[in-house]
């Protein structure tokens, strides 16, 4: 049984160029989650799919940034134009509600992350 | 509007010392969940419980325990008998009723000297 899994671990790039981060959900689990972690705080939501439909994106998402889960499965978080400000941590996590228990029921699990930093 | 707070941002003890790391939430949802992560300087964020708001019985997981106390906002976590292996940060979160993001505390590192 694996945990959810993240590629890269780290990346370094300079600004300007784009990246790509990869997120592999546990197994079967049909929601799966981005947020985002700078230095000495908790995490910030970024956005939430439930299967390949992306139904929620935090105001911290920008223009630059784009995530999808094409077959329901894996998901990539893309940031074009980096910028010095994106430097952080890079957290995504899955979930899998059970039928019939209500909407809040489900417990996320976290990957080990991707620590982007922009010089 | 959600909001968690954790006043304590670096705690230190000895090892064997029992610890208690605070947790305060905000919300106006009547159903809502509270979580504690650890995440351990390799950075992975774990999962130590959830609590359901309509749930207020206290719980004890080996030496971690939890008192969840509505009149007060609070959700506390308590180690007991700390060890060096405890040192991580931990994290309290909230997620209300129909909200499917956690909204988390900033953290409070803890640090078990030997």
């Amino acid at each position: 049984d694996t945990g959810v899994s993240q590629d890269p671990r780290h990346k370094i790039t300079k600004r300007g160029q784009n990246v790509t981060f990869r997120c592999d959900p546990i197994s079967e689990h049909n929601r799966l989650y981005w947020y985002r972690q700078t230095l000495g705080q908790g995490p910030e939501f970024l956005t939430y799919f439930q299967n390949e439909a992306q139904l929620e994106k935090s105001r911290l998402l920008s223009d630059r940034f784009s995530a999808e889960r094409p077959k329901g499965s894996f998901s990539t978080l893309e940031i074009q134009r980096t910028e010095q400000g994106d430097s952080a941590m890079y957290l995504c996590a899955s979930s899998s509600l059970m039928p019939g228990t209500g909407v809040g029921t489900d417990t996320q699990y976290f990957g080990p992350g991707t620590r982007l930093t922009v010089l | 509007a959600q909001k968690v707070t954790q006043a304590q941002t670096e705690i230190s003890v000895v090892e064997k010392e029992d610890v208690t790391l605070d947790c305060v939430y905000e919300t106006r949802d009547t159903t809502y969940y509270l979580f504690w992560y650890k995440q351990p300087p390799s950075g992975e964020l774990v999962f130590l419980i959830r609590r359901n708001s309509f749930d207020e019985q206290n719980e004890i997981s080996g030496r971690y325990s939890w008192n969840f106390q509505k009149s007060t906002s609070s959700f506390n976590f308590t180690i007991t008998a700390s060890q060096v292996v405890d040192s991580a940060v931990y994290f309290c979160a909230l997620r209300g009723g129909s909200a499917r993001q956690l909204t988390f505390g900033s953290g409070t590192q803890l640090t078990v000297l030997p």
